[in-house]
């Protein structure tokens, strides 16, 4: 399996909480990716980094944020929980000039 | 704007038979990437199978093979002698050659292996 981390595995949290979800790869990848996934549904990207200091917003408009200080680290944040936030969240990396991405496990979120 | 569509929900098939599951997408670009990705219950999406557009040739990796009609722009992935381990969430994906490397995912299909 490919060396991408993402923690926590599930999350139930309360609406108004402040969250981060995180993403690590050990593979030195530039690019790194944040897709967000409903119940049966297909993945948006929601965010993406082309390296350090490099964030965009994607395709799907989120109100979460993103940063990315260090290669390996790519973390999510909620400012503020809401159950409309509820869905599962898969990181994935990629090396530049490279076609195949990786993913990690996700994470499920649920906002009560 | 580029789109994937997946028209089967669900899929099943009978352990060691052949199966088939569906993809088409749309793009004006000329050159790509499309993919079909793996999704087991709880665990980490991982990459089946790619086909590069300008390659005419359809892509094979052991058991799975894919039918890629350009002009049709149809994308399918057969899988032959299925295993138990096969079950999963299968998503077809399409992807620019641009920087970005962003995916675009049709709705996945969902493929039950019956022993």
């Amino acid at each position: 399996e490919a060396d991408i981390y993402q923690t926590p595995r599930y999350l139930v949290i309360g609406t108004g909480k402040k969250i981060t979800l995180e993403c690590s790869q050990t593979m030195g990848h530039d690019k790194m990716y944040w897709y967000q996934q409903d119940p049966g549904m297909e993945l948006h990207l929601i965010h993406y980094s082309y390296g350090v200091n490099s964030t965009e917003k994607g395709d799907l408009s989120s109100e979460s944020t993103v940063s990315r200080i260090r290669t390996e680290h790519f973390p999510l944040t909620l400012e503020s929980a809401r159950p409309s936030h509820t869905s599962q969240y898969l990181c994935a990396s990629m090396r530049g000039g490279e076609v195949e991405a990786f993913f990690g496990q996700g994470t499920r979120l649920t906002v009560v | 704007a580029q789109t994937v569509t997946q028209s089967q929900p669900e899929m099943s098939v009978q352990e060691a038979e052949t199966v088939t599951l569906s993809c088409t997408y749309d793009t004006s670009e000329s050159d790509y990437y499309l993919f079909w990705y793996k999704q087991p219950p709880s665990r980490q999406m991982i990459l089946v199978i790619r086909q590069e557009a300008y390659k005419q040739q359809n892509a094979t990796e052991n058991r799975f093979s894919v039918n890629f009609q350009k002009a049709a722009k149809s994308f399918s992935l057969k899988i032959s002698d299925s295993q138990l381990g096969d079950a999963a969430m299968y998503f077809c994906a399409y992807r620019d050659r641009s920087n970005t490397g962003k995916l675009i995912f049709g709705q996945g299909t969902t493929l039950q292996v019956k022993p």
